[in-house]
């Protein structure tokens, strides 16, 4: 079956722009996790969603936003954008709540901020 | 922020060796995961261990948990240069808040 699928792959904007980041979960699978991943930072949790529903939260900014479709797509939302934002965006999805079980990763969208 | 913490950070060795990496952590956890980034890409998952195992092997692999130390440890027994990645450990703790650590980067030379 397919994978995780995430698009743009490459990504270039302005600081100040926004951006949007969209994430296609495996077929079936109901939780969507989105991370940030940087060279200073590592992988740093964003948030998830499970059946349309934010279930839990990490600790950036409210520039950074997502959702999650009823076909349980998600995007995430960064607004004014800043040039530390620049980073490797991973979304993961699983059966389940992530935890108890395995996350698929996609290859991610790299963002760069100019 | 982060919960665990891989050590070491990166390792180097001969391909046909064995590699071991570890992953220290703070809080009480239900599960913990062992995943695979060959670079700049996603991650691939390698072993979920819960709580209340020990050891647990997957070909090559063999990952150790150990509560009372709140510390798991990763084998590559005979590594290849296709292993070479960075390894990182994620955690599950009681708040359902799930964790990945800083990550091990391991290079096999040939």
């Amino acid at each position: 079956k397919a994978g995780v699928t995430q698009t743009p792959r490459y990504l270039i904007k302005t600081r100040g722009q926004q951006v949007t980041l969209s994430c296609s979960p495996i077929s079936g699978h109901r939780s969507v996790s989105w991370y940030q991943q940087t060279p200073g930072q590592g992988l740093q949790f964003l948030f998830e969603y499970f059946s349309e529903t934010q279930r839990n939260k990490g600790n950036f900014p409210g520039r950074f936003s997502g959702r999650q479709f009823s076909n349980s797509r998600s995007e995430m939302n960064v607004s004014t954008l800043e040039l530390g934002d620049s980073a490797l965006y991973l979304c993961a999805s699983s059966l389940v709540p992530q935890g108890p079980t395995e996350a698929f990763f996609g290859q991610g969208t790299r963002l760069t901020v100019v | 922020s982060q919960q665990g913490e891989e050590d070491p950070q990166a390792l180097s060795i001969q391909e046909g060796e064995n590699a071991t990496m570890n992953c220290s952590y703070k809080t009480s956890i239900n599960n913990l995961q062992w995943y695979r980034q060959n670079s700049g890409r996603g991650l691939v998952h390698l072993i979920l261990i819960r709580s209340n195992e020990r050891e647990k092997h997957s070909g090559r692999l063999r990952v150790t948990l150990d509560t009372s130390k709140k510390s798991s440890s990763l084998l590559i027994t005979a590594s290849r240069a296709a292993d070479t990645a960075s390894y990182f450990c994620a955690t599950d703790d009681a708040g359902n808040q799930f964790y990945f650590g800083t990550g091990t980067s391991l290079t096999v030379i040939p």
